[in-house]
């Protein structure tokens, strides 16, 4: 079946623009995160949602940075007024359970950021 | 802090032989471990998870748990070229309902024809 999707693949911003980044998950899985991993970094946690509830934000560098998922399904990361150091690949995974855990996250092909 | 350690590598073996992969983790309480395969340039792939103490087997792979020692491992038999790439271990800290996957750095595994 299809896998994670994430659009676009890469992203070249001017610092100060606002992005938003794009991930449908594998159809059915209630859990979606994304992560952000630098260079040579394994991911980062940034934020969790269980179907449309944001559970955990916790990983989110900045105010400037805001996700949602209105419908339970497709995501949105969106990062306003970038700044260099948000160079970065920014992957999205979906996940069938929720709650208690003990349940593989499927990763998207990422969305590599450059801000210059 | 909660944290995951990796060697960071790399780690190179030649074809056909046991690629070693280790990972400790810092809290007591952790209850799902995660290993992912990511190739340069792409996504981390999950290849194996573990639940329970001791060791389970998948194909070539197997991976090994030890919760009083804090420790996850790897290993990959009859390793491959293909098989080269960076494993990164994960982690869901905390027990319970924290879902969030904690990452090592990753090793960097080379296998040589």
């Amino acid at each position: 079946g299809a896998g994670v999707s994430q659009s676009p693949r890469y992203k070249v911003a001017k610092r100060g623009q606002d992005v938003a980044l794009r991930c449908d998950p594998i159809s059915g899985h209630v859990s979606l995160f994304w992560y952000q991993q630098a260079l040579g970094q394994g991911p980062e946690f940034l934020t969790y949602f269980q179907n449309e509830a944001q559970l955990d934000k916790s990983g989110l560098p900045s105010d400037r940075f805001f996700a949602e998922r209105p419908e339970g399904s497709v995501s949105t990361l969106k990062i306003q007024r970038t700044q260099q150091e948000d160079s970065a690949v920014y992957l999205c995974a979906s996940s069938l359970g929720s709650g208690t855990g003990g349940f593989g996250q499927y990763f998207g092909p990422g969305t590599r950021l450059t801000v210059t | 802090q909660k944290e995951v350690e990796q060697n960071s590598g790399p780690l190179s073996v030649p074809e056909g032989a046991i690629a070693s992969l280790n990972c400790t983790y810092s809290d007591r309480v952790s209850q799902s471990f995660f290993w992912y395969r990511q190739y340069s340039g792409k996504s981390p792939e999950l290849i194996m998870s573990i639940y329970s103490n001791g060791d389970k087997e998948d194909g070539r792979f197997t991976a090994q748990l030890n919760k009083a020692s804090q420790y996850v491992s790897l290993l990959i038999r009859d390793s491959q070229p293909s098989d080269s790439a960076t494993y990164l271990c994960a982690v869901n800290m905390g027990g319970g309902s924290n879902y969030k996957l904690t990452f090592g750095k990753g090793t960097l595994l080379t296998v040589n024809p």
